[in-house]
């Protein structure tokens, strides 16, 4: 079956970076993006962007520019996402999801199970 | 960038109420909307793609419509167990955008 288990909480100072996992099973790594997504506590669902794992290519959203890298290791079929720089309003859970890449595809249709990072001194 | 406006916010209605959820595109994206459901503490999850295409499993209580700007999400039948925030998002091109969500409670 289809899963996306995400690596365990974090706790990191301002300032400092986190590169948070995504091992994904169940499916063809290549043949579906692999989203992220942030929800800051109490509050919506935010886009941060969108990598394809076959090329490595990834585009971001304008708000992370800089501060955000996307990548994948086809041999282990895991997903990465890096934050840097973090502040305490990077304080949120972290999700990977998948959308597929064929032109009658779903999008995000399976999620991980989320990473809360904790940004505090 | 496209933004993505829901209404209303927040709604409380009674088991058994027709629920309509709006969202708005600033500008047009085809049919390229889907609909996410999240229950309190839990992940969000998919229940139509396309504007109006119920994903496998969800209740047929749930529909979705429209295209271009203007898109809708009705639950013909509330239940109880549909306490939840919706979110739109759009998905034709990045950045896919998420609307704010709309707070669905029971009276």
């Amino acid at each position: 079956q289809v899963q996306l288990v995400q690596s365990e909480a974090e706790l990191q100072k301002p300032g400092a970076s986190v590169k948070i996992s995504c091992r994904t099973s169940g499916y063809s790594f290549t043949k579906f993006w692999m989203h992220w997504v942030r929800q800051a506590p109490g509050q919506g669902l935010e886009w941060m962007g969108i990598m394809n794992p076959s090329g490595g290519t990834a585009i971001y959203a304008q708000r992370f520019q800089g501060r955000v890298t996307m990548t994948r290791d086809t041999s282990t079929n895991m997903g990465y996402m890096e934050l840097r720089s973090l502040r305490s309003d990077d304080t949120a859970i972290y999700y990977c999801a998948r959308e597929d890449m064929a032109s009658s595809g779903l999008p995000l249709d399976f999620w991980g199970q989320g990473t809360l990072v904790t940004v505090s001194s | 960038d496209i933004q993505m406006t829901q209404s209303p916010s927040s709604l409380s209605a009674s088991v058994g109420d027709r629920v309509t959820i709006t969202c708005r595109a600033s500008q047009g994206i085809g049919n390229f909307l889907a609909w996410y459901q999240q229950k309190p503490g839990k992940v969000p999850k998919l229940l139509i793609y396309s504007a109006s295409t119920l994903h496998s499993g969800v209740p047929s209580r749930f529909s979705g419509s429209g295209s271009g700007t203007v898109f809708t999400l009705t639950i013909s039948s509330l239940q109880p167990e549909d306490v939840a925030t919706y979110y739109c998002q759009k998905y034709n091109s990045a950045p896919q955008t998420f609307g704010h969500g709309t707070k669905v409670e029971i009276k």
